[in-house]
């Protein structure tokens, strides 16, 4: 079973709209993270946080938004959509934040914005 | 499934001394890329490949799609090298990105 589900699979929507990508982690970690994939280009982090508190943020738009109801989740809302926002989109968490520490990661949500 | 089975998933190594780690593939893949991650928990991207084998430095990674395997051998290594090195291929269709889970090195002196 996977330990770490994002909803949904994939995801088209038109540009301009509002969309939110969902990720829960039943690992019991303390971190977690959103990356992003755009085609033909390595995997790029987005966000960190660690006892739902924003650590770390390496996006430089404000469209996009990470929020964390609850310890074990973190979900991406991203606004005013634009079709350079199409990619996959991968959550991901690890016990804490520091750097000697695993990954592990959702299966991701392909984005295309049209 | 689509499975990346990575090892070791631990290492020790004494500075100056290297080792390899390594990504089998249960399926074809296109391509395979290799990450650390750094201590803000960012993945920097070490190798993209799609065959054959790339250097960089102290690194070089070796990419097999028939043999379903990929390479990360580390020479000479240093403290600095230390954190967790993952690997991620693409699969043959080039629609999903799947992940190794990871190899935590210790360098030490």
């Amino acid at each position: 079973d996977p330990k770490i589900i994002q909803k949904p699979k994939y995801l088209v929507a038109v540009t301009g709209s509002e969309k939110i990508l969902i990720c829960e982690q039943y690992l019991g970690h303390n971190a977690m993270y959103w990356y992003r994939q755009s085609a033909k280009k390595p995997l790029e982090f987005m966000f960190s946080y660690s006892y739902q508190k924003l650590m770390d943020n390496q996006t430089a738009s404000s469209r996009f938004q990470p929020q964390s109801s609850k310890k074990n989740h973190l979900d991406l809302q991203i606004t005013a959509l634009k079709p350079d926002d199409s990619a996959t989109y991968f959550c991901a968490s690890s016990q804490d934040r520091i750097s000697n520490e695993r990954l592990f990661f959702g299966h991701g949500t392909k984005l295309s914005v049209l | 499934g689509d499975q990346v089975e990575q090892s070791p998933s631990a290492l020790s190594l004494h500075e100056g001394t290297g080792s390899a780690l390594r990504c089998n593939f249960t399926t074809t893949m296109r391509a395979v890329q290799w990450f650390r991650k750094n201590s803000r928990g960012s993945l920097i991207n070490l190798f993209y490949l799609a065959s054959g084998t790339k250097e960089n430095g102290r690194l070089k990674s070796a990419f097999d799609s028939k043999e379903r395997y990929s390479t990360l051998h580390i020479r000479d290594a240093q403290l600095e090298d230390s954190g967790t090195y993952f690997c991620a291929a693409e699969t043959s269709s080039g629609q999903k990105l799947v992940f190794g889970q990871g190899t935590i090195l210790k360098v030490y002196l």
